[in-house]
């Protein structure tokens, strides 16, 4: 079946650490989206990528890095750098940056990510 | 910043009753897509409405959408306890700045409770 596809789905950390969060799509999709969630809120964008090789930076991208070297994966690190990184982490595609506008977003499951 | 405001942040009814959700923009879209979030779950899109449409249906579904006031409405008919969820607005901007952090940009939800 075709989708998106996070791991794990919890995921502790302990303060200091680096951490990396799996995204992987089947979908065919070029573009890719990071995106962080805290109780009560919206999603807040960390980094999106349009194509292999390629990304930018969302509003709250400190503390965090990407890497896009296959179209199907686009792993999120979370450093020792982000300061309140304890959060729900959710990964997304689109068919393009266009098309996320144009048609919908698939998302992932989501990581919890926990610092203790 | 955020650019959807859904109304209400929390909404209960019984089972059977309709469930209207409101959400409020600031700037010119491109279109409004509605997404519904399980708990500790992805997103799921629902259905997207255009800037040129008025109002959109699916299944239970209906949205409304008034360009000149910048809301939007989610009317679901018929609630069923397994519409229990967070529902997100998410705008689509008019045109792309172009290497900024634009695309979708997501309300806080409202949380739907539908009591059996």
């Amino acid at each position: 079946d075709g989708g998106i596809t996070q791991s794990p789905k919890y995921l502790f950390r302990k303060e200091g650490q680096n951490v990396t969060l799996s995204c992987e799509q089947n979908l065919n999709h070029d573009a890719m989206y990071w995106y962080r969630q805290d109780p009560g809120q919206g999603l807040r964008l960390i980094y999106y990528s349009q194509i292999v090789n390629d990304f930018q930076k969302g509003d709250i991208a400190e503390g965090y890095s990407v890497s896009r070297e296959k179209k199907e994966s686009f792993p999120l690190t979370v450093t020792s750098a982000q300061k309140n990184p304890t959060a729900f982490y959710l990964c997304a595609s689109s068919i393009d940056r266009q098309g996320l506008v144009r048609t919908e977003a698939f998302f992932g499951q989501g990581t919890r990510l926990t610092v203790v | 910043s955020q650019q959807g405001e859904e109304d209400p942040q929390a909404l209960s009814i019984q089972e059977g009753e309709n469930a209207t959700m409101n959400c409020s923009y600031k700037t010119s879209i491109n279109n409004l897509q509605w997404y519904r979030q399980n708990s500790g779950r992805g997103l799921v899109h629902l259905i997207l409405i255009r800037s040129n449409e008025r109002e959109k249906h699916s299944g239970r579904l209906r949205v409304t959408l008034d360009t000149s006031k910048k809301s939007s409405s989610l009317l679901i008919t018929a609630s069923r306890a397994a519409d229990t969820a967070s529902y997100f607005c998410a705008t689509a901007p008019w045109m792309y700045s172009g290497g900024g952090a634009d695309g979708l940009t997501f309300g806080k939800g409202t949380h739907l409770i539908i009591q059996p």
